[in-house]
């Protein structure tokens, strides 16, 4: 089946614009994770959300925001873009809430750069 | 709270010699460990997982790690390093109940000489 799918893959922005990542989760899977992947913090979750709803957050400013439609698409916005969110954003899928005690199957990831 | 220290930014191996990346954890609630590797332009793939069966958890590509509770450590190994083993390697954490997301360690990079 196929995998996660993140759209696009590449992306640049000026600073002050806002853009919105794409993230299409395995069939069937409808919990969707994002991270944020930078040289300097690493890997650090951005929210979940399953079943529409956002189940999960972590530290990130408000400027940073996400939906999921009914068949488990999500976004993810990020406005009034800074040159600190050039980054790697990575989707996981997973069939359960929550990646505790169950795979998550992550895409090749969004690479966004802010000039 | 929940954390992961990877104590090796950079590990180097000959080809066909044992790997050791090293982690430690600490967590509040009782974890689900992973270990996933990422390779150059590719997103993150699952090696292995603990989540609280048998404390010697075998992997994909002949990786295996052990959950030492006493430690708070859970080690990644390989008898025999390739070449295609070269990668960037994550520890992760997750709380088995609660909010469950997952807390990644900073990566240990390795390289396999030939």
């Amino acid at each position: 089946k196929a995998g996660v799918t993140q759209t696009p893959r590449y992306l640049i922005k000026t600073r002050g614009q806002q853009v919105t990542l794409s993230c299409s989760p395995i069939s069937g899977h409808r919990s969707v994770s994002w991270y944020q992947q930078t040289p300097g913090q690493g890997l650090q979750f951005l929210f979940e959300y399953f079943s529409e709803t956002q189940r999960n957050k972590g530290n990130f400013p408000g400027r940073f925001s996400g939906r999921q439609f009914s068949n488990s698409r999500s976004e993810m916005n990020v406005s009034t873009l800074e040159l600190g969110d050039s980054a790697l954003y990575l989707c996981a899928s997973s069939s359960r809430q929550g990646m505790g005690n169950t795979e998550a199957f992550f895409g090749q990831g969004t690479r966004l750069t802010v000039v | 709270a929940q954390s992961v220290t990877q104590l090796d930014s950079h590990v180097s191996v000959s080809e066909g010699t044992p790997v050791l990346l090293r982690c430690n954890y600490s967590s509040s609630y009782s974890p689900s460990l992973f270990w996933y590797v990422q390779h150059p332009n590719k997103g993150l793939q699952l090696l292995l997982k603990y989540t609280s069966a048998a404390t010697l958890v075998k992997g994909i590509n002949g990786f295996e790690a052990e959950f030492k509770k006493s430690e708070t450590s859970f080690h990644l190994t390989k008898p025999s390093a390739h070449m295609s083993d070269a990668a960037e390697y994550f520890c992760v954490v997750s709380e088995r109940t609660g909010r469950r997301a997952l807390t990644f360690g900073s990566g240990t990079r390795l390289q396999v000489q030939p």
